[in-house]
């Protein structure tokens, strides 16, 4: 199956900060990648889909400018969350795909905590 | 119509007895069905999937049981044991590869 590497598992930041979060497809080329966020006892809500080379595209109520994705290779996507504040802090998971072979796996997920 | 309604939300289940989690969905055009189970500080991992032309899938303990018509799958997992106890998440799929999740059921198996 598809192999996906998600860094950092865990990482606190003060308020005001940067965040960089990696996704990496380790054994298959990740043409989309999917990024979700999830709050504590709630389903995964879609942040934004990228392609790679190209802009990521938004769902309604995500600030893109907060939120920044960059999937510039077909192997790594960077989620970077700008000037972040603690309604920011969530459990954030990427999705590479490849297409429905590769069944649509998951990373590890990232626990943002601002304080 | 983009939605998948999951129930129940929490399932408590006696150790070997069957966990049963259902979904609905309303768009046809969702092609692809999986599950995932989700454990406490980590992410889903993929568990079973199906395809709307197959009526039941079975891998292990875990089944899927598919109702075309009626725009309803359900998780069966058979010999319930104490390590299934997490949170199970279905899924649809629709255009541009996107997944849309149901609200998810915390399933506690007691010994």
């Amino acid at each position: 199956g598809a192999v996906v590497s998600q860094h950092p598992s865990r990482v606190i930041c003060k308020s005001g900060t940067s965040v960089k979060i990696e996704c990496r497809s380790l054994d298959f080329q990740a043409t989309t990648m999917f990024w979700y966020r999830q709050f504590p006892k709630q389903s995964l809500m879609l942040m934004a889909t990228s392609n790679e080379g190209s802009k990521a595209t938004y769902e309604q109520g995500v600030e893109k400018d907060k939120f920044l994705i960059n999937h510039a290779s077909l192997t790594l996507s960077t989620l970077t969350v700008t000037s972040a504040h603690p309604e920011d802090s969530s459990f954030y998971i990427c999705s590479p795909s490849g297409g429905k072979d590769y069944g649509y796996t998951f990373g590890s997920g990232t626990r943002l905590t601002v304080v | 119509q983009q939605q998948v309604k999951q129930s129940p939300q929490s399932l408590i289940v006696q150790k070997g007895g069957i966990s049963i989690i259902n979904c609905a969905y309303e768009n046809t055009a969702f092609d692809y069905f999986p599950w995932y189970q989700q454990f406490p500080g980590k992410g889903p991992a993929l568990l079973i999937a199906i395809r709307p032309d197959v009526s039941e899938k079975k891998e292990g303990r875990f089944t899927i049981s598919f109702n075309k018509s009626a725009k309803q799958f359900s998780l069966h997992i058979m010999d319930s044991q104490p390590g299934d106890s997490a949170t199970y998440f279905c899924a649809a799929l629709w255009g541009g590869g996107k997944l849309i999740f149901g609200q998810g059921t915390e399933l506690s198996v007691k010994p």
